[in-house]
Formats: structure tokens, C-alpha cells, sequence
């Protein structure tokens, strides 16, 4: 159980268009879902904390209008790059937590999308 | 958010017993210990959670010492596939983001 999709896996565009990359929870509903970037031998970086049915909320440095969120439904987000520059390339990846009657679980992590902007 | 501190890297050989510690002394009461590995151009894999004491699971165990300040992953027979970064962070119950430390790079050699 508690597994995390994305797609795609990778995705090669041109300087100036804009990557939509999907994340669902194929087997249990996310309360929150989130997007993460990592670069070379770095760590991952959090983008934003989306929730179903409400505005993401984006850490601090993370242009909103450049790094679109949606988060339509219990198992779906997308993260939308949009006029995508080659210094947006990048490993994205999003996490969700599943929705419990009580308390917490831990967050479960998609397999990643690389993006690369030519 | 507790804030966390791992070795940066580790190197070890097939068939040793792997110990991994890190710290965590602004931890709160509600806060559970959990540890992520990653291999390169993948996501994070869950490994093992855990609140007090000890836990265990089919891949590793987790030691967590009274004043939970710190905490120590343990590998039991580590293999050259278990070389990974591996990531401590702390996850509130009530919790929502986590944030990454720089991780610990392990290095399992023949």
C-alpha cells in the first residue's frame, strides 16, 4: 500500500513552454500533498504543501505564479512549470500523506519527474 | 520544526552491521522520528518510524533513547545495494511539511 505516482518520468521541452507534471496516491486518499526540487547531490528542497480544495502554500524563495499548483481532488496534483527556463531543470518530486480518522501518517514519496529545459 | 543533524557521509563494507546517528535535541513532545533512503534520480523510500525506545522492522531497526534527542538507524548485513543517502526527520503528529537535512551518504564497498 501507500504508493505514489508521477508522471512523466522525465520530460525534455524548450526554453519558454510550460511542463504540467502530475502526482496521484493510487491507493489511499492524501489530505496534503507536496512538491519537492532537488538538484545535483543536493537534498530536496520543499516547493509547497498543497491541499485539497485550497490555494498551496509556497516556501519562502518559490515564485507561485511560475511553479503552478492544483490539487483538484484526494489523489491528484499537478504542478505546472510554466514559461519553463533552463535553470528550472530539475528532479521534481511530490510527496502526500495519507488522510486518517486520527492523527497522522508519514509522507510517501513519488518515484520523481526530471525535467530538462533545452 | 526540530532541526536535525546526521554524519555527512559513511563508508562501510558488505556483511557489516551499519549504525547511522542522528541528532535531534530541539525535538517536541508530539514529534515522531522517521528515516528516508534515497538512491540517485529516485524519491524517497520510507524505512522505519518510530517514537521511543526501539523499533523494528524487516530492513532495519530504530533506537531511540529516553530523552529522545537523538536517534540511530541500524542495518543489519548491509550489501553493496544499500548504498543511499539516508534521511532523518522529524514528523509531528499533528504535522504537515518536512524538511531535509543534508542527509547521510553510505557507502557500502566489496
Amino acid at each position: 500500500g501507500a504508493v505514489v505516482s508521477q508522471h512523466p518520468s522525465w520530460v525534455i521541452c524548450k526554453s519558454g513552454t510550460s511542463v504540467k507534471i502530475e502526482c496521484r496516491s493510487l491507493d489511499f486518499q492524501a489530505t496534503t500533498m507536496f512538491w519537492y526540487r532537488q538538484f545535483p547531490k543536493q537534498s530536496l528542497m520543499l516547493m509547497a504543501t498543497s491541499n485539497e480544495g485550497s490555494k498551496a502554500t509556497y516556501e519562502q524563495g518559490v515564485e507561485k505564479d511560475k511553479f503552478l499548483i492544483n490539487h483538484a481532488s484526494l489523489t491528484l496534483s499537478t504542478l505546472t512549470v510554466t514559461s519553463a527556463h533552463p535553470e528550472d531543470s530539475s528532479f521534481y518530486i511530490c510527496s502526500a500523506r495519507p488522510r486518517l480518522l486520527r492523527g497522522t501518517d508519514t509522507q510517501y514519496f513519488g518515484p520523481g519527474t526530471r525535467l530538462t529545459v533545452l | 520544526l526540530a532541526k536535525t543533524t546526521q554524519p555527512i557521509s559513511m563508508d562501510s563494507y558488505e556483511g557489516q552491521e551499519v549504525n547511522i546517528t542522528c541528532s535531534h535535541n530541539n525535538i517536541a513532545t508530539n514529534d515522531y522520528i522517521t528515516w528516508y533512503q534515497q538512491f540517485p534520480s529516485q524519491g524517497p523510500r520510507f524505512i522505519i518510524q518510530g517514537y521511543k525506545t526501539k523499533v523494528t522492522n524487516e530492513v532495519a531497526s530504530l533506537f531511540i533513547p529516553a530523552d529522545r534527542k537523538s536517534s540511530t538507524l541500524s542495518l543489519p548485513r548491509v550489501s553493496l545495494s544499500d548504498t543511499a543517502v539516508y534521511y532523518c526527520l522529524v514528523d509531528s503528529e499533528y504535522g504537515n511539511k518536512l524538511v531535509f537535512g543534508a542527509g547521510t551518504i553510505l557507502r557500502v564497498k566489496s
